[in-house]
């Protein structure tokens, strides 16, 4: 089974600083999705990442992914308290139908 | 164009009792799924299905069926409640075709207690 684990697990930070979340493996996957869930809702897709080495960015969110293919970051900068939620990472197995979803990251803003 | 819905969004059983979680979807995937989601665990994938009469089992099968009759439809029977599958589900869909790496459309969830 391949697991990606994503780390930290909670984060709370004031508004207006930079964070940076992570998601690992030790699976080589063929592009990882990052999601943002919000309570009460189910997640939704914010970027999808297919080459090693690739940087996307999304206003204030930078997402890179791993040169091995293995690893993943999403970087924000100046947070806002609209960035609030749970960040899930999830990975696909070169085609095989089936996400391998991260552990998840609970992150707050604090205005 | 309403997505992908989920019925019941909140439902309480007693072990032993089964139910059936809804799921449409009005894009015309192909691609359906169900997750259930725990705290710390991410989502984990319980079946799923690649097309009408064609489904698979994922990371947690045990104690759910599914079927897939339809295209839109993708129910989710558990079939003797166990506090164990207190959880919230969530039933996703995707467009298949160029490439594997589609986006999953999630419904609000379903948020189901077993006592």
């Amino acid at each position: 089974t391949q697991l990606l684990e994503q780390s930290p697990q909670f984060l709370s930070i004031q508004e207006g600083e930079n964070l940076t979340v992570y998601c690992n493996s030790s699976s080589v996957f063929s592009s990882l999705q990052w999601y943002r869930q919000e309570p009460g809702e189910g997640p939704v897709l914010l970027v999808t990442v297919v080459t090693g080495g690739e940087v996307k960015k999304l206003k204030r969110l930078t997402f890179q992914f791993g040169d091995a293919r293995k690893d993943s970051s999403l970087h924000i900068t100046a947070a806002q308290p609209g960035d609030t939620g749970l960040y899930l990472c999830a990975g696909d197995n070169f085609g095989n139908e089936k996400l391998t979803f991260g552990t998840g990251t609970r992150l707050t803003i604090i205005p | 164009n309403a997505g992908v819905t989920q019925t019941p969004k909140f439902q309480v059983l007693k072990t032993g009792q089964s139910m059936t979680l809804q799921c449409a979807q009005d894009m015309n995937h192909e691609y359906m799924s169900w997750y259930r989601q725990d705290p710390g665990m991410g989502l984990r994938l319980i079946h799923y299905s690649v097309g009408a009469g064609i489904t698979d089992q994922g990371e947690v099968p045990n104690g759910y069926n599914v079927s897939r009759s339809t295209t839109e439809d993708f129910p989710l029977r558990l079939l003797s409640a166990a506090p164990s599958q207190t959880s919230v589900y969530f039933c996703a869909s995707s467009d298949t075709s160029g490439g594997s790496y589609n986006e999953q459309f999630f419904g609000p969830g379903t948020r189901l207690t077993v006592l």
